[in-house]
C-alpha cells in the first residue's frame, strides 16, 4: 500500500538551533513531494516540493528538504529554527490520477520551538 | 488573487439540519479537493473533481455526505443530516496539475 510516514508526532526545538521534521514514504514509480506548514485556525500553506531534479529543495521561510531515494526520505530542515515556525508539518507524496495529482498525507508533526 | 474561498468560516447547526459549505477555487485551477480534518483522524480526503468531474469519492463516509461542482469556478459540500461526529473543519483545495495545493482556511462545523 502507498504510504506517507511522520514518524514524529511531536519536534521541540530551541530557537537558534537547527530543526528536522522527518518524512518517509513508500510509493510505486517517481513520487512527487511536497512539504505544507499549518498555523493555528489556519489552512495548509504550501511550503516546498520536489518534482525532479537536484535533491535538495529550499522553500518558503527558509526551509530546505531533501530528497533521498535509497532511503525513501524527504526530511524538512532549517538551519536556525524560529519560535514563528511553530506549527503543524504536513508531508505529502502525489500519485498520478487521471490527469492530476492526489496526494497522501502524513499525519502531521507538531513542531515546538521554544524561546 | 485571493486565493481559495471558503464559506462559512463557522458553521454550529443543530444534530439533523441540513449543512451547505461552499468553495471558490483559484482561477484557472483544475482540480479541487475537499478535506475534513479531526483531531482523531488527521486530513481525510472526502472528493476530488478534476474539471468539474468527481475523481475519486471514495473518501465520502456516507450517502449523507455529497458534492458538487456545477462550474469551475464553484463548489458545494452538504451534509444531509448532520451529526454530532460530523464535527470538524473543512477545507477545500485547489490546484493545476503537479504544482501542489493553494488550501482554503476552512469551515469549522459543529454538529450539536
Amino acid at each position: 500500500a502507498q504510504s506517507v510516514a511522520q514518524p514524529e508526532d511531536q519536534v521541540n526545538v530551541a530557537e537558534g538551533n537547527p530543526l528536522t521534521v522527518k518524512c518517509t514514504y513508500s510509493v510505486s514509480g517517481n513520487p512527487y513531494l511536497f512539504w505544507y506548514v499549518q498555523y493555528p485556525n489556519r489552512g495548509l500553506q504550501f511550503l516546498l516540493k520536489y518534482i525532479t531534479g537536484d535533491n535538495l529543495v529550499k522553500g518558503s521561510y527558509g526551509f530546505e528538504a531533501e530528497f533521498n531515494k535509497s532511503q525513501t526520505s524527504f526530511h524538512l530542515k532549517k538551519p536556525s529554527a524560529l519560535v514563528s515556525d511553530s506549527a503543524l508539518y504536513f508531508c505529502a507524496v502525489a500519485l498520478r490520477a487521471g490527469n492530476n495529482r492526489k496526494l497522501i498525507w502524513g499525519l502531521g508533526t507538531s513542531l515546538a520551538v521554544n524561546p | 488573487d485571493a486565493g481559495v474561498i471558503q464559506s462559512p468560516r463557522h458553521e454550529v447547526t443543530e444534530m439533523g439540519q441540513e449543512v451547505t459549505l461552499r468553495c471558490k477555487p483559484i482561477s484557472g485551477h483544475n482540480s479541487l479537493f475537499w478535506y475534513r480534518q479531526t483531531m482523531m483522524r488527521g486530513l481525510e480526503l472526502l472528493i476530488y473533481f478534476n474539471n468539474n468531474v468527481p475523481i475519486d469519492d471514495s473518501g465520502m463516509p456516507e450517502d449523507r455526505f455529497s458534492a458538487k461542482m456545477p462550474n469551475a469556478s464553484f463548489s458545494t459540500l452538504k451534509i444531509q443530516p448532520s451529526e454530532p461526529r460530523d464535527s470538524a473543519v473543512y477545507f477545500c483545495a485547489s490546484s493545476l496539475a503537479s504544482n501542489g495545493y493553494t488550501f482554503g482556511s476552512g469551515t469549522r462545523l459543529t454538529v450539536v
